[in-house]
């Protein structure tokens, strides 16, 4: 596809079941971003994947959070024993990463709306 | 650690006319990126524009232009022309050289026909 995209729109759950989110990154895009926003609020930095390197998961709130990236493309955020306060939009960004090791601009996908009542 | 600072929480602009969004960030480091999304209703956040610190030249993208003052820490958007499409969530992000990215809690701008 032509853009980031991420799987389901929307989701409602109930508390304590397990979530899983899925971002499609661009193709050949090798470092993929997933962020938390709570309602009327910023971004927050959750995790990042650049290609084979372990992944920064300084901004994981907890250890109900989860990430994978499979084969350097797709990507999935798993929350487990989900509470009322996870409710948040999750996005996702991929961005390719220049011969000098920086990232290029980041592109987002149209995120995940999470409620969980 | 880095951080940004948009210290206006709404704007308003009328149609047509011109509005300047601000945000400030603290770094300790001299080579670094600095973004504006725009987030409409739609969620999709929008990349609006983009300076690299190491640049002098504010970066330009039609009706979308920065005040940067590097040595102030400071990375204003100004909205030429302002038409109701532009109406939506803005916020202001730094990322450094170790792609560590950082976003302000935002800016909502309403534009009044």
């Amino acid at each position: 596809g032509a853009g980031v995209s991420q799987s389901p729109s929307n989701k409602v759950t109930e508390k304590g079941k397990d979530v899983e989110l899925r971002c499609d990154p661009i193709s050949g895009h090798t470092a993929l971003y997933w962020y938390r926003q709570s309602l009327g609020q910023g971004l927050e930095f959750l995790i990042y994947f650049q290609g084979n390197s372990a992944p920064d998961k300084s901004g994981l709130p907890s250890d109900r959070f989860s990430a994978e990236r499979t084969g350097g493309s797709v990507s999935t955020l798993t929350i487990q024993r989900t509470q009322q306060e996870d409710s948040a939009v999750y996005l996702c960004a991929s961005s390719l990463v220049g011969t000098s090791g920086n990232q290029e601009t980041q592109y987002f996908g149209p995120g995940t709306r999470l409620l969980v009542l | 650690a880095q951080t940004v600072t948009q210290s206006q929480p709404e704007m308003s602009v009328q149609e047509a006319e011109t509005v300047t969004l601000s945000c400030t960030y603290d770094t300790s480091e001299s080579d670094y990126y600095l973004f504006w999304y725009k987030q409409p209703p739609s969620r999709q956040m929008i990349l609006v524009i983009r300076q690299e610190a190491y640049k002098q030249q504010n970066a330009t993208e039609n009706r979308f232009s920065v005040n940067f003052q590097k040595a102030a820490k400071s990375f204003s958007l100004k909205i030429s022309d302002s038409q109701l499409g532009d109406a939506a969530m803005y916020f202001c992000a730094y990322r450094s050289y170790s792609n560590d990215m950082r976003f302000g809690a935002g800016t909502r701008l309403t534009v009044k026909p």
